[in-house]
């Protein structure tokens, strides 16, 4: 599976737009980015996942681009509850997750 | 809809000993998955079952761990004998679907064991 590189940590005010950020320069054809968050003391949540295009659900936007080297993760009005750490992960479709250190996202009032 | 359920939350034994955990997916669930979270790092997986069958146990430390799913249902990890470096958060996570494609997959809350 393709290596991804996030930033260590990341700080938003709340009601503005987080914009995560995360590498893949080495993904094929055909694996996915997939998107989960760890809240502290829980397990991680799936958010969303995209192949090429941009896709978009309740929870948050996620931009790849064309050359699919690198995609963003946006969290349109972040709230305090949307402080957690933030993993992007690269890997074809039914396989293994493949977590790095992720991005630690803190929202201040 | 009921979530991924672990017992217990919070276990702490000397090394040497041995420790199990028990994992209830969401129902209907095929995957069953264990994943070791060790603090300030990424889960890792250690097992991965479909149905009863094991289809990924490469990086489970097999002279220690083990990992049984009897009736597709509910599944429990071993280690024994613990050592230090097993200190962490056990992680259970199910999903729908088969092998050849991807389902999001849904976290219980963790076991988190402390060796000491």
């Amino acid at each position: 599976d393709a290596k991804t590189t996030q930033p260590t940590s990341m700080d938003c005010a709340e009601g503005r737009a987080a914009n995560l950020p995360c590498n893949h320069s080495t993904i094929s054809g055909n694996e996915y980015v997939y998107w989960y968050r760890q809240i502290h003391s829980q397990g991680p949540q799936y958010i969303i996942h995209g192949l090429k295009n941009n896709e978009t659900n309740e929870m948050a936007s996620l931009i790849i681009t064309e050359d699919r080297k690198s995609s963003t993760l946006i969290l349109p009005h972040a709230t305090l509850r949307d402080t957690a750490v933030y993993y992007c992960i690269v890997g074809t479709s039914g396989s293994r997750l493949t977590f790095g250190e992720g991005t630690q996202l803190t929202v201040n009032p | 809809e009921a979530g991924v359920a672990q017992s217990p939350r919070y276990k702490i034994i000397e090394k040497r000993q041995s420790v199990a955990f028990w994992c209830n997916p969401i129902s209907g669930h095929a995957t069953l998955y264990w994943y070791q979270q060790i603090l300030g790092q990424g889960p890792k997986l250690l097992i991965q079952f479909q149905n009863n069958g094991v289809v990924d146990d490469s990086q489970l430390p097999k002279d220690r761990f083990s990992a049984e799913r009897l009736k597709g249902v509910d599944s429990t990890l071993k280690i024994q004998p613990a050592k230090l470096e097993d200190s962490a958060v056990y992680l259970c996570a199910s999903s729908l679907g088969t092998w050849s494609s991807y389902n999001e997959q849904f976290f219980g809350p963790g076991t988190r064991l402390t060796v000491l």
